[in-house]
């Protein structure tokens, strides 16, 4: 059965910590991607990788880095955490191949920033 | 740039259908699809339509489109307690490389006993 799973369901951080999400999918998946979720925004692409070391800027990349030296590891990065990053972060992974349609999503984490 | 629209709220009650519509706006969208998220959970891939597709049909789950007036819409035949969720409309990117998706707010769907 398909798996992706984030390290912690609820985390909470203070203002100006280094803060680390991390997703792992056993699929052998070539893209994997972060997103942020918040009431009446949807989904916004933070950033995704489309290969081991390679990485792209969503769309609110800001505040954020990745880092993806495994294939089946993309880690969210927030290298000093703000109030305003407290939100709900969601990881996904996808196959590169062309039949390949879904996009398969952890259960998320819910990070307070205090 | 492309985006995708959906009304935020629908109200139903149980054995009713439910009709969750979505306009978007990229017209060579390869996949348009349906995402269930409930509550506290991530999202689940609920059904996609092929571009080329008019109708899908899986079970009490109907998707139609009508790629001339770029809009999509899913069915839910007599909607359950267990169908209230946030559904998400999402269309694959025109950048020729279809990895990313062009998603929705999501419309939430409750479903009054």
């Amino acid at each position: 059965d398909v798996k992706v799973t984030q390290s912690s369901r609820y985390l909470v951080k203070r203002t100006g910590e280094k803060v680390f999400l991390e997703c792992v999918q056993d699929m052998d998946h070539e893209n994997m991607f972060w997103y942020r979720q918040d009431p009446g925004l949807g989904l916004r692409l933070i950033y995704f990788s489309y290969d081991v070391k390679m990485k792209e800027k969503g769309d609110i990349p800001e505040g954020y880095s990745v880092s993806r030296e495994k294939k089946e590891r993309f880690s969210l990065i927030l290298e000093s955490a703000s109030t305003n990053q407290t939100s709900m972060y969601l990881c996904a992974s996808r196959s590169r191949a062309p039949s390949s349609y879904e996009q398969y999503f952890g259960p998320g984490t819910r990070l307070t920033v205090t | 740039g492309e985006d995708v629209e959906q009304s935020l709220f629908l109200s139903v009650r149980e054995g009713d259908s439910s009709v969750i519509n979505c306009t978007y706006t990229d017209s060579s969208s390869t996949y348009l699809y349906w995402y269930k998220q409930e509550p506290g959970a991530g999202l689940q891939l609920l059904t996609y339509i092929f571009s080329n597709m008019d109708m899908k049909q899986d079970q009490r789950l109907t998707v139609l489109l009508n790629k001339k007036d770029k809009h999509l819409s899913l069915r839910i035949a007599d909607t359950q307690t267990g169908d209230s969720a946030i559904y998400f409309c999402a269309e694959s990117d025109n950048a020729g490389n279809n990895r990313k998706l062009i998603w929705g707010l999501g419309t939430s769907l409750a479903v009054n006993p």
